[in-house]
This record gives structure tokens, C-alpha cells and sequence, in this order.
């Protein structure tokens, strides 16, 4: 039963490096978004989708771009790292796509140091 | 336009009572609320949809003030293990539209 799956665990990236933050999903959830957090300001959304073939910005998408070719994978991407990209990444999923009324599920993060 | 938070962080003896608020500025449809222990990832603990309702597990419920465009988070007889971050996020709608987190409210409970 393993959920929400980021990998890595931690990264560390030189800037102007590129990379993908890898997320999986089980549960057969067609919502599926991705957060950063930072001291001080809470989650923020930078993309989400609500079904393969879906995707559509956040709050802070600048500097990321992502897919949905399954059900299952939502891959973010982030094109030419900077420093200000230090941050703490969550990967999220639920169910029907309807955030109103359903509960996130959170991956365990991803830890990204930019230098 | 994130959700307001207060208070900011709180400190509580095992066995007191703590509210947290949660303010928006913005119609709400929904009010989630999560806790995050340090290291680790957010946690759901419920949601509270249109219609001003209240709802509880264990010694932690929370209302939704409709009108108001606010919640608040009620931990009663507060143990040791609610020591956390504690997140509203906030929707206007049901189908995921502007979705956002409050900032947190960082809670300690010490024995």
C-alpha cells in the first residue's frame, strides 16, 4: 500500500542544471498536484491535473513545466535550476479530481538544494 | 489569496485547550485542514464544506463559518503527540479552482 512515492529523497543541483522530481500514485486518483513549501509560507501550488492529458498552473508555476501521460505519474520538471528553487517539494493526489471536497494524499517530499 | 492564520505558533501544557483561525477573504466552499510534524509530510485531518458545518474526531473538531469565510480548528485536552504545523487550505469551488494553503500555525505541547 505505498500511496503517494517522490523520488529522490534529496537533491542537490548546480544552477542553471535541469532535472525531474518523479511522483507515483496507486490509488487510481485522477487529481494529482504538486506543492513547494518554504519557512514561514506554507504550501503553495505550482501545477496540478485533474486526469492524464490535463495539466494547469498554480499559484507559482514560473520555472517548471509538467506532464500526464498516465493516471498514475506526474513528473515535475524544473528547466534551468536557481537558487530561489531551494525549497521543499510535495507531490499530492485525490480522488475525482474535485478538490473541494476531497482530501489530499501527500507524498514525503522532496528536498532540493539549488547552489 | 492565501488564507490568514492565527495565531502564528502556540504553546500549550499537556491537557490545555488551543483554537486556531483560519480567515479568507474570498467566498469559501471548502476548508481543509492538515497537520504537518517537522520532517514529514501533511497529514489530512478534515474537511468542512459549505453549509457551516462542524465536525470532530477524537478531541479535535473544527467549524466553518460560511459568512464569516472562516474556520476554526478546537483542540481539546491537548496530548503531546498534537505537537505540529497546522494548515488550512482553502477552495471557492469544488472542482479545484484557487486551492490554497494558509501559511500555518505551529503548535507545541509540552508534558
Amino acid at each position: 500500500n505505498a500511496g503517494v512515492t517522490q523520488t529522490p529523497k534529496f537533491q542537490v543541483l548546480k544552477t542553471g542544471q535541469s532535472m525531474t522530481l518523479q511522483c507515483a500514485q496507486d490509488m487510481n486518483h485522477e487529481y494529482m498536484s504538486w506543492y513547494r513549501q518554504d519557512p514561514g509560507m506554507g504550501l503553495r501550488l505550482i501545477h496540478y491535473s485533474v486526469g492524464a492529458g490535463i495539466t494547469d498552473q498554480g499559484e507559482v508555476p514560473n520555472g517548471y513545466n509538467v506532464s500526464r501521460s498516465t493516471t498514475e505519474d506526474f513528473p515535475l520538471r524544473l528547466l534551468s535550476a536557481a537558487p530561489s528553487q531551494t525549497s521543499v517539494y510535495f507531490c499530492a493526489s485525490s480522488r475525482e479530481g474535485r478538490k473541494g471536497g476531497q482530501p489530499q494524499h501527500f507524498g514525503d517530499g522532496t528536498r532540493l538544494s539549488i547552489l | 489569496q492565501q488564507p490568514v492564520q492565527s495565531p502564528q505558533a502556540v504553546i500549550l501544557r499537556e491537557g490545555e485547550d488551543a483554537v486556531i483561525n483560519c480567515s479568507s477573504s474570498k467566498a469559501l466552499y471548502s476548508v481543509h485542514w492538515y497537520r504537518q510534524k517537522h520532517g514529514e509530510a501533511p497529514v489530512f485531518l478534515m474537511i468542512l464544506l459549505k453549509g457551516g458545518e462542524q465536525k470532530g474526531h477524537d478531541k479535535i473538531s473544527a467549524s466553518f463559518n460560511e459568512k464569516k469565510q472562516q474556520s476554526s480548528l478546537y483542540l481539546t485536552a491537548s496530548q503531546l503527540s498534537y505537537s505540529g504545523t497546522y494548515f488550512c487550505g482553502t477552495g471557492s469551488d469544488n472542482y479545484g479552482q484557487n486551492f490554497v494553503f494558509g501559511p500555518g500555525t505551529r503548535l507545541s505541547v509540552l508534558p
